[in-house]
């Protein structure tokens, strides 16, 4: 069983639509989680960190987090085709000080 | 600021060969880490190191070694290289957590390692 899990994919979405990725953990005691952007040939992008339950938001990004479910999720507001990219969710499991990632969702955003 | 820089960029080697891929950062970071990606395989973790004088192993650290050689510097060396070990090759560093809370991690660029 996979530790951190994300939609299988591929997403597809139109042009300033929602796009709405999802991540589950195994590790109810994990505090830190993570969403990083990854666009083909290019290293992992940083783009949103979450550790408190509920919703943070960050431009057209909102990362949400609830513990109790285990679940965290992004959505990205009036998508552009420029967000076309693997989004990968990482994760502190439990008591470790390394990130477990996900094996990400690849998003594609069409004109 | 450069960030996280790596080097080389592209590697090929031949089986049994060795070498050693070299990361720096100028963050001040205390912690850094490599990894390696593949195919449907995500990001996993090789080794890493929480401070300066300590490297502890990840999820995949068979074939590989690490030295962290200041507090800015971390290689890792491949000593008779496989061709499992064709992959890309990211390094990464961060503030020190603690031991239930981990910080943001930033990325070098990669290395792209081939071998034959």
């Amino acid at each position: 069983q996979k530790e951190v899990e994300q939609n299988s994919g591929p997403l597809s979405v139109p042009e300033g639509a929602i796009a709405s990725l999802n991540c589950t953990y195994s590790d109810r005691g994990s505090q830190s989680f993570f969403w990083y952007r990854q666009y083909s040939g290019k290293s992992p992008e940083l783009i949103m960190s979450i550790y408190s339950n509920g919703d943070k938001e960050d431009g057209r990004f909102t990362a949400q987090l609830n513990k109790a479910s285990q679940y965290v999720s992004l959505l990205i507001r009036d998508s552009q085709p420029s967000d076309s990219a693997t989004y990968l969710c990482a994760v502190n499991l439990g008591s470790a000080r390394q990130l477990t990632f996900g094996s990400g969702t690849q998003l594609t955003v069409l004109p | 600021n450069a960030g996280v820089t790596q080097t080389p960029k592209f590697q090929v080697l031949k089986t049994g060969q060795s070498m050693t891929l070299q990361c720096a950062q100028d963050m001040n970071h205390n912690s850094m880490y490599w990894y390696r990606q593949d195919p449907g395989m995500g990001l996993r973790l090789i080794y890493y190191s929480a401070s300066e004088g300590t490297t502890d192993k990840g999820e995949v650290p068979n074939g590989y070694n690490v030295s962290r050689l200041n507090k800015r510097e971390f290689s890792l060396r491949l000593e008779s290289a496989a061709p499992s070990q064709t992959s890309v090759y990211f390094c990464a560093s961060s503030e020190l957590g603690d031991p239930t809370f981990s910080y943001e991690q930033y990325f070098g660029p990669g290395t792209r390692l081939t071998v034959t």
